[in-house]
């Protein structure tokens, strides 16, 4: 079974300053992860994913996430935030059996502070 | 090259009527995916199609159905609409290959009055 947690459901940052939006996955098979991010009645955008290749992913607008077995975790970081940073994030997994389908945490929403 | 493009873009129905939401995915793609997004519920996984076949089903109820054609789209079917199916539903494709990214539509904004 696959699942994904994302701690926090909102966070707020100055502009500039870093921001990290937490993810933790459960997953009975290697798993294949994965950062997208949805902007107001949008669809949703590919951040980044980890495949089992480098376990520090970078992604597109600045965003990169470290794959950490240990924790179980995929925590999305950025150096300096951006205001056009302000969506919803969304953590996801797959794997195993299902491939494609992906298993997502319930978002967290981000806002940039001038 | 073309996204995954969703129609209509926004659909009103009354309880109890069906809705229809089709899909187009990116050349090359032979899977889709139907999610559900309403407020406050999150992302939740409604169907799989891969070649034509239903692959997987997440927990909804029989009267949300759907097919996959021979060129690959896809149509998502909700019969005897309730309140709560007003929600935005989002279709992904993907190639078959585990790991690969699934690519998102813009959504389809069904609200049931």
């Amino acid at each position: 079974a696959q699942s994904v947690t994302q701690l926090g459901s909102h966070v707020s940052v100055s502009e500039g300053a870093l921001v990290l939006l937490r993810c933790n996955y459960s997953s009975s098979v290697p798993p294949y992860l994965f950062w997208y991010v949805q902007y107001p009645n949008q669809g949703l955008q590919l951040l980044l994913k980890y495949t089992s290749a480098a376990t520090l992913v970078k992604g597109i607008n600045g965003f990169e996430a470290e794959f950490k077995k240990s924790e179980t975790s995929f925590h999305l970081t950025k150096p300096s935030a951006h205001m056009s940073d302000a969506a919803e994030y969304f953590c996801a997994v797959s794997g195993g059996s299902t491939l494609g389908r992906l298993y997502f945490g319930r978002g967290t929403q981000l806002t940039v502070w001038p | 090259e073309a996204g995954v493009t969703q129609s209509p873009t926004h659909l009103i129905k009354t309880r109890g009527q069906q809705a229809t939401l089709r899909c187009s995915p990116i050349s090359g793609h032979t899977s889709v995916y139907w999610y559900q997004q309403a407020l406050g519920l999150g992302l939740q996984f409604l169907l799989w199609y891969d070649e034509g076949e239903e692959r997987n089903r997440g927990n909804f109820p029989p009267r949300f159905s759907g097919r996959q054609f021979p060129n690959y789209s896809s149509e998502l079917n909700v019969n005897a609409l309730e309140l709560e199916d007003s929600a935005l539903y989002l279709c992904a494709s993907s190639t078959r290959q585990g790991g690969t990214e699934a690519f998102f539509g813009q959504g389809t904004r069904l609200t049931v009055v």
